[in-house]
């Protein structure tokens, strides 16, 4: 069964480039890797999924090695804003039996 | 904004009330879900409808009744529960269904507070 690992908590400063990478070393030949936002009292929010190689938004950068082993979340020039838990989840992307796996998320502050 | 619509936000209820929390969404998304999210943990999945019908139940107790009256509607009705019962209930919604379903859209949670 693939298991998500990510860090518990990160900091940065406004402005910066922000890294979060998430282990997922028994992910399976069809498992995609999806990564949500979620701010206190509210639901999670999608911001990006992939399969591999690089995938990229209006929001953020997703980049995926050719083992899928891990996959790293890139969030450019954050700001105070972006202070927020980030999940990070491998599964099936649709019609499968298998469950979505949750990592415990990141908690990343955002300082001025 | 969420598209996918809760209520209520907040519910404080005894442990011998019956209470019910409510979804709405209109995206056209043929799978529901209710999550289960305590403080400083991920969601866990609760239940999944698909077309309407329950495809999936992750041996959630029975003082735990979902109900999908159409396919824009979900409910969760609630019954004796316990003060271990207090978390943010999320309710989402997809294109597909299953455990996965394409992308998943959440809304804003209702709190419920078992006293």
């Amino acid at each position: 069964l693939a298991k998500t690992t990510q860090p518990i908590s990160m900091d940065s400063y406004e402005g910066q480039e922000v890294n979060i990478t998430c282990s997922h070393n028994n992910i399976a030949t069809n498992d995609y890797i999806t990564w949500y936002q979620q701010f206190p009292s509210q639901g999670p929010r999608f911001i990006i999924q992939g399969y591999k190689t690089k995938v990229t938004n209006e929001v953020a950068s997703l980049f995926i090695p050719a083992d899928r082993k891990s996959s790293t979340l890139s969030l450019p020039r954050v700001s105070l804003s972006d202070t927020a838990v980030y999940y990070c989840l491998v599964g099936p992307n649709a019609g499968n039996n298998r469950k979505l796996i949750w990592g415990l998320g990141t908690s990343l502050a955002v300082n001025p | 904004d969420t598209e996918v619509t809760q209520t209520p936000k907040h519910l404080v209820m005894g442990m011998t009330n019956k209470k019910s929390l409510k979804c709405e969404q209109h995206m056209g998304h043929r799978a529901m879900y209710w999550y289960k999210q305590k403080a400083k943990k991920p969601p866990e999945l609760m239940f999944v409808y698909s077309y309407e019908k329950l495809s999936i139940n992750e041996s959630v107790p029975s003082r735990f009744s979902p109900e999908c009256p159409n396919s824009s509607l979900l409910n969760l009705h609630l019954h004796a529960l316990q003060p271990e019962d207090s978390a943010l209930y999320l309710c989402a919604s997809s294109q597909g269904g299953g455990y996965s379903g394409n992308t998943i859209y959440f809304g804003e949670g209702s709190w419920l507070t078992v006293v």
